[in-house]
């Protein structure tokens, strides 16, 4: 099946520690993007790449950060200068610039 | 800059009724428009999108939407709610060269 995983599911983090998420796609879409939802806030962009070995940040970028070594893989890493990591996490693509985006299931990230 | 207002952060319907859920933009450029819904715990899918041509847009699981130019708007519509409906829907906004903007959303909840 074609689609976006998102991996885990859930995560827990203890104060001080740098966590990875996962967000893969077999859609073959260029670009790639991460969110964070809060709950009232709707979505707001974290970092987004459009093609390989290149990205941007969003508008909250801070603590955290990204690769794109693969068309197909575009992992965010959530430092520990990251405040207020306790969040949901979604990953989405886009075939190309101003086509609609496509979602994975998203990762709740949790700091105990 | 570019922003998508949701006026309605909740709305209660009984199960049965007709739907309309509100979103404004703020935008230079005629823009792409898209609605979203997303189950708890899950990621967004995409119920409908418009692009160009007839402003009023049919989409899945029975909703539609209109543009409206004139009003900056694109609201969507079901004339029947079913329980399933409950959910949080995403209006999201988009232009040439930027980025995905959502808005804050509103929360749907049905009575039986």
């Amino acid at each position: 099946d074609g689609g976006i995983t998102q991996s885990p599911k859930y995560l827990f983090r203890k104060e001080g520690q740098n966590v990875t998420l996962s967000c893969e796609q077999n859609l073959n879409h260029d670009a790639m993007y991460w969110y964070r939802q809060d709950p009232g806030q709707g979505l707001r962009l974290i970092y987004y790449s459009q093609i390989v070995n290149d990205f941007q940040k969003g508008d909250i970028a801070e603590g955290y950060s990204v690769s794109r070594e693969k068309k197909e893989s575009f992992p965010l890493t959530v430092t520990s200068a990251q405040k207020n990591p306790t969040a949901f996490y979604l990953c989405a693509t886009f075939r190309t610039v101003n086509t609609e985006a496509f979602f994975g299931q998203g990762t709740r990230l949790t700091v105990v | 800059a570019q922003s998508v207002t949701q006026p309605d952060i909740h709305i209660t319907v009984s199960e049965g009724a007709s739907l309309e859920l509100r979103c404004n933009y703020s935008y230079g450029a005629t823009p792409y428009l898209f609605w979203y819904v997303q189950s708890p715990g899950q990621g967004l899918q995409l119920l409908l999108k418009y692009f160009s041509g007839d402003t009023l847009v049919q989409g899945i699981k029975g909703f539609e939407a209109e543009f409206k130019r004139s009003q900056s708007s694109f609201n969507l519509r079901k004339p029947s709610v079913h329980w399933s409906d409950a959910a949080e829907y995403f209006c999201a906004v988009e232009s040439y060269g930027q980025n995905f903007v959502f808005g804050p959303g509103t929360r749907l909840s049905v009575l039986p």
